[in-house]
Order: structure tokens, then sequence, then C-alpha cells
């Protein structure tokens, strides 16, 4: 069955390092792969999309990768602020459904 | 611009009562999709619909929830004979375009959490 996986835990880093959250995904081939971001008592707000043909979108301090061969998708925020903790979700879609699948997520915590 | 509302925010129902959640899709968006999220789970797709038309209830449950998006007015997700199991919360969200695949993805509302006791 089609699943989607991230860290279920919790990942701390300190103040300005750079935070590395993965997305894995088995029996999918999705189109394009895209990441959300989710504070408490909030919905999701869209943060980027990558297709399935681009190896790597960059959008201010966030970068994402897609590797369809890893099934894999990294998402890394670079010079990371306590204004940086939340959930992030990763949500695919494939070209013939009008569906989302989306991750359990990750939370992040940058400390101070 | 006022994004996607939601109203109630928070519902309390008893079992066997009705629950109705109102959503406001974003101005010039005519595509609305409904989610569910339970504790420590990922959303769920319930429904996807466009003004009068339901395009794709295949993540519904058959019995007791139905959605609507009328001409005019907010879309509409209803839960008849509520039961504990469907506390969770409900987030709509809407897009310009027909999936939300465009640079600006589908943008969510806060979300309505019901309390079935």
């Amino acid at each position: 069955s089609q699943k989607i996986e991230q860290n279920s835990e919790a990942l701390n880093i300190q103040e300005g390092k750079t935070a590395t959250l993965t997305c894995n995904y088995t029996n999918y081939s999705p189109a394009y792969l895209q990441w959300y971001r989710q504070d408490p008592g909030r919905g999701p707000v869209f943060l980027l999309l990558i297709r399935e043909n681009e190896k790597e979108k960059r959008k201010e301090r966030l970068k994402v990768t897609f590797d369809t061969t890893l099934k894999q998708s990294l998402f890394h925020i670079t010079a990371s602020q306590p204004a940086d903790s939340a959930t992030y979700l990763c949500a695919l879609g494939t070209s013939g459904t009008y569906k989302y699948i989306f991750g359990t997520g990750t939370r992040l915590k940058v400390l101070a | 611009n006022a994004g996607v509302m939601q109203n109630p925010r928070h519902l309390v129902r008893r079992r066997g009562q009705e629950a109705r959640l109102r959503c406001s899709p974003m101005k010039g968006h005519s595509h609305v999709y409904w989610y569910r999220q339970l504790p420590e789970e990922g959303l769920k797709f319930m429904v996807y619909l466009q003004k009068e038309n339901i395009i794709d209830e295949s993540g519904m449950p058959k019995e007791r929830f139905s959605a609507e998006f009328p001409k005019e007015g907010p879309s509409i997700l209803r839960i008849q004979q509520v039961v504990r199991g469907d506390s969770a919360a409900y987030f709509c969200a809407s897009s310009r375009d027909s999936r939300g695949e465009g640079q600006l993805g589908q943008y969510f509302g806060p979300g309505t959490r019901l309390t079935v006791t």
C-alpha cells in the first residue's frame, strides 16, 4: 500500500544551524511534492512545490530536493531561527488524481 | 484579502446530533477540499468540490457524511448522527487551479475542531 514516512520524532537544532527534514515514500509515483508548515491550532501553510522532473527548488532560506530513484525528498532550512519552530508536512500528488497524500509531519524545534 | 475562513472554530456535539461545518474559500478560488486530521496523524483527504459539483468524494465515509458547495454561500461539510470517532480537526482548503499544483499550492483555513461527547 502507499506509504509516506516522515521522522515521527521531534528534531531539535541550535539556532543558526541547517535543519534537514526527510520525506520518504513507497508504492507511489508522485508527479509533484509539496511542503507545508503547520503551527499548533492552525491550518497548514504552503511553502514549496517541486515536480518530478526537478531535482531542487529554493526559496529564500528554504531548499527542497526530490530524488525519484531514492523515493525521497529532503527539506532544508538554512540559518534556522526559533521562529522556524513548527511541524512540517510533506504532501504528494499524482497527475491523475486531485488527492494529496500527506505525511504525519516532523516537529522542528530551533533552540535559541 | 481575507484567507480561507472556517466556522465555527470549535464545535461540541453530543452523540447522535448533527455537525455542520462551514468553509468560505479565498476570493477568486472555486476549488474546495476538505481534510480530516486526527492527533498524531496526517491530513486525510475527504472530498473535492467545485461550485455546485462534487468532483471526488472517495475519501469521505459513505454514511452520515455529506458535502456541498452551492452557487452562493460557503461550502458545507455535514456529519449526521455524530459518534465519538468523528472527533477531529476538519480543515478546508481552496485553490485557484484545479489541483492546487501551481506554485501557490492550496490555501488552508484554520480548521474546525469537533468534539463529540
